[in-house]
């Protein structure tokens, strides 16, 4: 119940194309879904979060996309740039209570010139 | 500080030592976690300090591993008798508290068990 599924692994996209990474979960106590970005070397770093009562939220080129009945959430990342290869990771948490952040597995996003 | 510091940044230890871990948290931050990131893999979360309640300890993986918090700023993760599979990069956030979510993050500690 605790678990945020991620998919895909890895993802390759051509420079300016739209890679759009899934995760879904299984505990309707969770009310944060916050995206975060880590480079080699370094640690997460929030990249945007959005809470249950929207479906869209955007942040210059990132959009989470949220779908409450179907417990998933995305993001997208539009006119993709090199700067932009990275891990992802999404994750999912509390306001009030258990406040941990639950991870999903990552996604290694490549984006090619 | 202006960020989260964690120290040391890299860590070789020998099979059955016990080591010690430490983050310095924002100042202010009332929230303090720590993660585990082992290679190529998600982040594992160990334990919660929120304030002065009691930690939530629900993902230590064994009693060779505790934390503790002083004063509600500092904390230090120490992991007795090292194992080969505790080598990892250890990952501490804090945020401002309760229904303050955003979390931020050090760069870890990347330990190495020999």
């Amino acid at each position: 119940q605790q678990q945020v599924k991620q998919s895909p692994q890895s993802l390759i996209v051509q420079k300016g194309g739209i890679p759009i990474i899934n995760c879904a979960y299984e505990n309707t106590a969770f009310d944060y879904f916050p995206w975060y970005q880590q480079f080699p070397g370094k640690g997460p770093a929030l990249l945007i979060a959005i809470r249950p009562d929207v479906s869209e939220k955007k942040e210059g080129r990132f959009t989470i996309s949220f779908n409450k009945s179907a417990k998933q959430f995305s993001l997208h990342i539009m006119d993709s740039q090199p700067g932009d290869s990275a891990t992802y990771f999404c994750a999912a948490s509390m306001i009030q209570g258990a406040q941990k952040l639950v991870f999903g597995q990552g996604t290694r996003l490549t984006i090619n010139p | 500080g202006a960020g989260v510091s964690q120290s040391p940044s890299n860590k070789v230890t020998e099979k059955g030592k016990d080591v010690e871990l430490r983050c310095d948290p924002i100042s202010g931050h009332t929230a303090l976690y720590w993660y585990r990131q082992s290679l190529g893999q998600g982040l594992e979360f160990l334990i919660y300090f929120q304030g002065n309640s009691a930690p939530d300890k629900s993902g230590l993986p064994s009693d060779r591993f505790s934390a503790e918090r002083t004063g509600g700023s500092v904390s230090t993760l120490t992991i007795q008798r090292t194992q080969q599979e505790d080598s990892a990069v250890y990952l501490c956030a804090s945020s401002v508290g309760p229904g303050q979510q955003r979390a931020f993050f050090g760069q870890g500690t990347r330990l190495t068990v020999v």
